[in-house]
């Protein structure tokens, strides 16, 4: 079964840091792109970042640029986001989602890690 | 990049066809045939309805229909069922290389 699932959510002070992991199996994890979505209490969804199959490339939203970095370790088939500089307006639920090879679109989604950034 | 234009709701009677719109600009929906389309349930994740503008995924119902005109797109869901319910976003690729959301239309089966 094709999964990918979240961790590292949890209650964080403005201005700390947090990584959230994501875990895939089921699919060959080092062919596929990959994608941080967010989405805060009640609001839309909103694109977060993007790195490439070997992880040599990636873009992010201009809202995190500077404070968020995508990676990825394929030999253990996860997918990394280090969040620095937190703020309130990073709170929210926070999806990986996969890009399968040939299509722009994610198709595969996780349930989600919660991120509240509060004092 | 600010959101794709959706409409905030739209609604329909069992066995209708609605439409959804999402308005981006030439930097985005107008300029690449990279829409896609996500249906999202309360409390659930997104899951993946049309790609690449016009593409349904295996295991998509064809009642699910997208389409693209200049910045426009549109994603037609025909035969309006009670599971229909929830929201719906559309995402384009950007010619920064990254992606944008729509802001989401919820749809209500009346």
């Amino acid at each position: 079964e094709v999964q990918l699932v979240e961790s590292g959510g949890g209650l964080v002070q403005p201005g700390g840091s947090l990584r959230l992991s994501c875990a895939a199996s089921g699919f060959t994890f080092s062919r596929s792109w990959m994608h941080w979505v967010r989405q805060a209490p009640g609001k839309g969804l909103v694109w977060v970042a993007r790195i490439n199959s070997d992880g040599f490339s990636t873009s992010y939203a201009d809202s995190v640029k500077d404070r968020f970095i995508i990676s990825r370790d394929n030999a253990k088939n996860t997918l990394y986001v280090q969040m620095n500089s937190l703020g309130v307006e990073d709170t929210g639920m926070y999806y990986c989602a996969r890009q399968e090879s040939g299509i722009i679109a994610m198709d595969v989604w996780g349930q989600g890690t919660t991120v509240t950034v509060a004092s | 990049q600010s959101a794709l234009t959706q409409p905030a709701s739209v609604s329909g009677s069992p066995g209708q066809s609605i439409t959804i719109s999402c308005t981006g600009s030439n930097n985005d929906v107008g300029g690449y045939n990279y829409v896609s389309w996500y249906h999202q349930h309360p409390g659930k994740a997104p899951k993946l309805l049309i790609y690449d503008v016009t593409n349904r995924p295996s295991g998509v119902s064809p009642r699910f229909s997208g389409s693209k005109s200049g910045n426009t797109a549109s994603l037609t869901i025909s035969g309006l069922q009670a599971d229909d319910e929830g929201d719906y976003y559309c995402c384009s690729y950007t010619t920064k290389s990254t992606r944008v959301f729509g802001s989401g239309t919820t749809v209500t089966v009346l």
